[in-house]
């Protein structure tokens, strides 16, 4: 886990307000992952991203979710309208190269709480 | 059918036992594997990543994949109190797509 840093570690919303997870990579590494756990399952691809580009976002809701990978600052994962359901934690990852068979490093998470 | 099955148990040993995690995969293409073990509330640690069939031993534990039978495993050696955690079974996706695709996991706890 060193190196990817993930922040808030703990975020609570109401129904309706908007979530912002951030999620710092490794240094070095310009592709990153998201993925999110809800209770009692395992992790779920949601989006990998490059610098400026979102490379697969396959797994992500079509609605309500997006990502971005600036090429300066953080990655950010955007909820809007949060409900219930979203309420789950939010993994980031990170790579120097490609996906393509890479050893995976994941961050802390973010825990959304939505009330 | 899910493209990664693995038994969510809870699984309880004593302290000094062997453990044999294990994982099904439906996809014979899929080539690399890895095992994750995440404590509560904490994010994933990569444990072992396996290429192809055969063994990969590091300290306690022990990775294996047998590709003929889509069938891979984790062995833990006198297994330790500190073990006790979720364990997840991982392998990547087809074509370069950034997917990773996990087991549900399989919690594990070693009493003293």
């Amino acid at each position: 886990n060193a190196g990817v840093m993930q922040n808030p570690r703990h975020l609570v919303r109401r129904r309706g307000q908007e979530a912002r997870l951030r999620c710092s990579p490794m240094k070095g590494h310009s592709h990153v992952y998201w993925y999110r756990q809800l209770p009692e399952e395992g992790l779920k691809f949601m989006v990998y991203l490059q610098k400026e580009n979102i490379i697969d976002e396959s797994g992500m809701p079509k609605e309500r979710f997006s990502a971005e990978f600036p090429k300066e600052g953080p990655s950010i994962l955007r909820i809007q309208q949060v409900v219930r359901g979203d309420s789950a934690a939010y993994f980031c990852a990170s790579s120097p190269r490609p996906a393509a068979n890479e050893k995976l490093f994941f961050g802390s998470g973010t825990q959304l709480s939505v009330l | 059918q899910k493209e990664v099955e693995q038994d969510p148990g809870p699984l309880s040993v004593p302290e000094g036992a062997i453990v044999s995690l294990n994982c099904t995969y439906s996809n014979s293409a899929f080539q690399y594997f890895m095992w994750y073990r995440q404590y509560s509330r904490k994010g994933p640690e990569l444990l072992m990543y396996t290429y192809s069939s055969g063994n990969k031993e590091d300290g306690r534990f022990t990775a294996q994949v047998d590709k003929s039978s889509k069938y891979i495993s984790l062995f833990i050696r006198d297994s330790q109190p500190s073990d006790s955690a979720t364990y997840l079974c991982a392998t990547w996706g087809s074509g370069n797509t950034g997917k990773l695709i996990f087991g549900q996991g399989t919690t594990l706890q070693v009493k003293p």
